[in-house]
């Protein structure tokens, strides 16, 4: 699976948009993009994922550079429980593959009032 | 709460003493995944089961360490003459096949004195 950087603390106003971005130069072509979040002392939550595509939920975007060497995740108004690490993961899908997860160090993510 | 379940969520042991921990995982999942998370690092993968079949270990693993998933249900992870380097969160995650998403569930938390 590829490796992935994220810068390591960002901080946020509360009400604004948070955009995390993570770099994954040695994408390969049938890797996916994960995004987790871990608010302090829960388990990871998963959030978004895509391939190539721009994709949306009712929690955030992911905005994926054409080349797919980064991606952007993007929380559009954050509040302050949004406070957390955020760990961004490529790897590949598929039921041939056991599909662990492997994360990085991440980014903290801290909204301030 | 994601559907993943995990007991205890906290244990203090001493030195040398087995524990035990489970994972009840969302019903309609096969897969079944552990990882441990030491303060400050991403959680780190440990095991995983495809229904009862255990399908891959990490070296980090070790023969101390034992993990099963009878009957494809839920499983548990046991520590046998605990360490200090063994205190950490053990986190369980579960998936669908075609669903490659992982649920995680809240984590137990590890102490040993």
């Amino acid at each position: 699976d590829a490796k992935t950087t994220q810068p390591t603390s960002m901080d946020c106003a509360e009400g604004r948009a948070a955009n995390l971005p993570c770099n994954h130069s040695t994408i390969s072509g049938n890797e996916y993009v994960y995004w987790y979040r871990q608010i302090h002392s829960q388990g990871p939550q998963y959030i978004i994922h895509g391939l190539k595509n721009n994709e949306t939920n009712e929690m955030a975007s992911l905005i994926i550079t054409e080349d797919r060497k980064s991606s952007t995740l993007i929380l559009p108004h954050a509040t302050l429980r949004d406070t957390a690490v955020y760990y961004c993961i490529v790897r590949v899908d598929g039921s041939s593959n056991t599909g662990k997860l492997i994360f990085g160090q991440g980014t903290t993510l801290q909204v301030k009032p | 709460d994601t559907g993943v379940s995990q007991n205890p969520r906290h244990k203090i042991t001493k030195r040398g003493q087995n524990v035990t921990f489970r994972c009840d995982p969302i019903s309609e999942h096969n897969r079944l995944y552990w990882y441990r998370q030491t303060l400050g690092q991403g959680p780190e993968f440990l095991t995983y089961f495809q229904n009862e079949a255990q399908l891959e270990k990490s070296r980090l693993l070790s023969d101390r360490f034992s993990a099963e998933r009878p009957k494809g249900s839920f499983s548990t992870l046991e520590i046998q003459r605990t360490e200090q380097g063994d205190s950490a969160m053990y986190l369980c995650a579960s998936s669908g096949d075609g669903l490659a998403t992982q649920y995680f569930g809240p984590g137990t938390r590890l102490l040993v004195l």
